[in-house]
């Protein structure tokens, strides 16, 4: 059971948007730690997407987005893509266990 | 272009031990911590813990306290992750990540491509 909760899955259509929510608490997101995410293609390593809740690294797409509302944040995908199918995490730190979290993860599927 | 190339698969049987290289390059080894992480079948992403290259600090999650070790060779740029008394639930892909800048909760900006370890008698 991961402390930050997220969909295990949601679909879109291609060009529509999706989001994906990613929820903690009081002792990560909730006191201000920052939210990362990444991006998680079949077989490959993870890809920084999104860092410090908003800010996207050289090279990301501007389809990603992300924004923090007190103990979540939310990882916008728009103009869907066949490529954009993969698994999506969120990542935080938590005061309680004293190291860095992840959410469990959610599939998307471009259908 | 920074890269971290990692050790190839390994096999290994209930209660031996498996240590995992992660090899960098293209950037200033020692300015930059390295995490370690593992996803196990049909699992999620865990943090298992970093270490300073710059001087050697470490800190792990509470789950692998006592039964892993992370160390660094400077001389060639080099991460160690050594996992002890292996059960089946240890059989995942280890990644090594670099982290983007300092603190307990930078994001990894680079990712080395796993190394499969797989527990079995």
């Amino acid at each position: 059971q991961s402390v930050l909760t997220q969909p295990p899955s949601v679909s879109g259509a291609p060009g529509q948007r999706v989001t994906i929510s990613c929820t903690g608490s009081n002792s990560n997101i909730g006191a201000g730690y920052d939210v990362h995410w990444y991006q998680q293609l079949p077989g490959t390593a993870p890809k920084l997407l999104i860092y410090g809740h908003i800010n996207r690294p050289s090279g990301a797409s501007d389809r990603f987005s992300g924004s923090k509302s007190g103990t979540s944040a939310s990882l916008a995908i728009t103009g869907l893509q066949a490529e954009d199918e993969a698994d999506y995490y969120c990542q935080s730190y938590d005061s309680s266990l004293s190291g860095v979290i992840f959410g469990g993860g959610t599939k998307l599927t471009v259908l | 272009q920074v890269q971290l190339v990692q050790s190839g698969a390994e096999v290994k049987k209930p209660g031996a031990s498996v240590k995992v290289s992660c090899k960098a390059s293209h950037y200033t080894f020692t300015s930059y911590g390295i995490s370690w992480v593992r996803k196990a079948p049909g699992q999620g992403l865990e943090w298992m813990g970093w270490i300073s290259p710059y001087n050697g600090n470490t800190h792990s999650a509470q789950k692998f306290q006592g039964r892993v070790t992370m160390t660094t060779d400077t001389s060639t740029s080099t991460a160690y992750m050594e996992l002890r008394s292996l059960r089946s639930d240890d059989t995942a892909v280890y990644f090594c990540a670099k982290k983007q800048y300092s603190g307990n909760n930078s994001p990894f900006d680079y990712w080395g491509q796993g190394t499969l370890v797989t527990v079995s008698s």
